[in-house]
């Protein structure tokens, strides 16, 4: 089976820290997706990448960036967190060759303080 | 632009119902569409994925169907349980690698 690790259940993080949320998928994976869900908005794609070293944003790009260096890897950057960026953050992986599924991780859950 | 609905948005059933929950979506021009289960604070778990070309998937007491003529897909529970108690959304795929998601059905199944 496909597995999808984000390196932290939860984690509190003050105001203006800078923030690294990692992703490490175990079968070879061409695409990584990085996604946030709140209360009443659903899931919301922030960043993607269809594989190693590219990216595209998805529809909230604001106020994060990332990284993909290597293919199994990737990395979500709050460049100086804020209170608004308190959520649950989900990472997905899908083969690209052939139309399978998406694999998601555990989760995320970032609190700013 | 591809819109995937989910109703209802909330269900609270006794045990042992069989009960179905549905997913419709606005563009027939799919690839596949996965059925996910979400517990609260934790990730999606993935159910089944139907592609386009089939009309239904199993896997043990859960039953998806796939009807893209007319926009929809159903999960079907049968015999529900307490553990069966979550989120399920559906995620349709069309021609791009960004699948839609609809915003869930949450699922309370009392003893």
């Amino acid at each position: 089976d496909v597995k999808v690790t984000q390196s932290s259940r939860y984690l509190v993080k003050r105001t203006g820290e800078k923030v690294f949320l990692e992703c490490v998928q175990d079968m070879d994976h061409e695409n990584m997706f990085w996604y946030r869900q709140d209360p009443g908005l659903g899931l919301r794609l922030i960043y993607f990448s269809y594989d190693v070293k590219m990216k595209e944003k998805g529809d909230i790009p604001e106020g994060y960036s990332v990284s993909r260096e290597k293919k199994e890897r990737f990395s979500l950057i709050l460049e100086s967190a804020s209170t608004n960026q308190t959520s649950m953050y989900l990472c997905a992986s899908r083969s690209a060759g052939g139309n399978y599924g998406y694999t998601f991780g555990s989760g995320t859950r970032l609190t700013v303080v | 632009k591809q819109e995937v609905t989910q109703i209802p948005a909330a269900l609270s059933v006794p045990e042992g119902e069989n009960l179905v929950l549905n997913c419709s979506f606005t563009d027939s021009a799919i690839y596949n569409l996965q059925w996910f289960r979400q517990d609260p604070g934790k990730g999606l778990t993935s159910l089944l994925l139907i592609q386009s070309s089939q009309r239904e998937q199993t896997s043990g007491r859960l039953n998806a169907s796939l009807d893209k003529s007319s926009g929809r897909s159903t999960l079907y529970i049968a015999a529900s349980q307490p553990g069966d108690s979550a989120t399920y959304l559906c995620a349709v795929r069309g021609g791009s690698y960004i699948p839609t998601f609809g915003r869930g059905t949450s699922l309370i199944v009392h003893p």
